[in-house]
């Protein structure tokens, strides 16, 4: 079975500062997705970034970049020079293989709940 | 240019009623889900289909019905809703596999039964 561990419910950061947010998975299966989701206060769920299991390099999206060590089974997230609108929920997700036409389930950790100190 | 919405955002009704959440998506995706997120923010899986065909059917309440008119549209349908029903729920679409078949959600809908 697949499994997101996302170790610290709360996290606090300075502005401007960088900050990681821990993600660990489990799987057996080769090939799989990691994904990072953002959910702010409002609710909404914003995609982040993504990274394959089989990519050699570590994800990068503007201020967010994943660091992926496949060995660790780990794939965490740094976000850097942190912002007051970076306060928010933050959640791992896993694919593991497809469902059927193209259907995939993701698996959630349970989030951490940043916060940015001005 | 709202790429998956939902309606309504917000739902206040009472025990034993039937409601529905609608969901669209206009990014041409083929694949659309439903997911829901408990009272501590845990997002499970419901259902999804793919170009109108039911292809995840997780372990839910038969009380739940997924109907999907055409690949862009994604209703949810609950009979005889329960306390335990209140939840916030989100529609999302992805394209058929592939290297980034990101799931884009909906704004979710947060259901109350009172």
């Amino acid at each position: 079975a697949q499994k997101i561990t996302q170790t610290q419910p709360g996290m606090f950061v300075q502005e401007k500062e960088a900050v990681t947010l821990d993600c660990t998975y489990d799987t057996s299966d080769p090939s799989y997705g990691l994904f990072w989701y953002k959910q702010p206060s409002s609710g909404e769920m914003i995609f982040l970034i993504y990274q394959g299991s089989y990519d050699q390099q570590n994800a990068t999206e503007g201020r967010y970049s994943l660091n992926f060590q496949k060995a660790r089974k780990s794939a965490n997230l740094v976000i850097s020079a942190s912002q007051l609108g970076d306060s928010a929920m933050y959640f791992c997700a896993m694919r593991v293989g497809y469902s059927g036409a193209g259907s995939y389930q993701l698996t959630f950790g349970k989030g951490t709940k940043l916060s940015v100190i001005p | 240019d709202t790429a998956v919405s939902q309606t309504p955002k917000y739902l206040v009704t009472q025990m034993g009623n039937d409601k529905s959440i609608k969901c669209e998506q206009n990014l041409g995706h083929d694949t659309m889900y439903w997911y829901k997120q408990d009272s501590k923010k845990f997002l499970k899986i419901m259902f999804s289909y793919n170009n109108k065909e039911l292809i995840i059917n997780e372990t839910v309440p038969n009380r739940f019905s997924p109907k999907s008119p055409d690949k862009a549209h994604l209703n949810l349908h609950i009979n005889s809703l329960e306390l335990g029903d209140s939840a916030v729920y989100f529609c999302a679409s992805s394209l058929p596999s592939g290297r980034k078949d990101t799931q884009y959600f909906g704004p979710g809908t947060r259901l109350t039964v009172l």
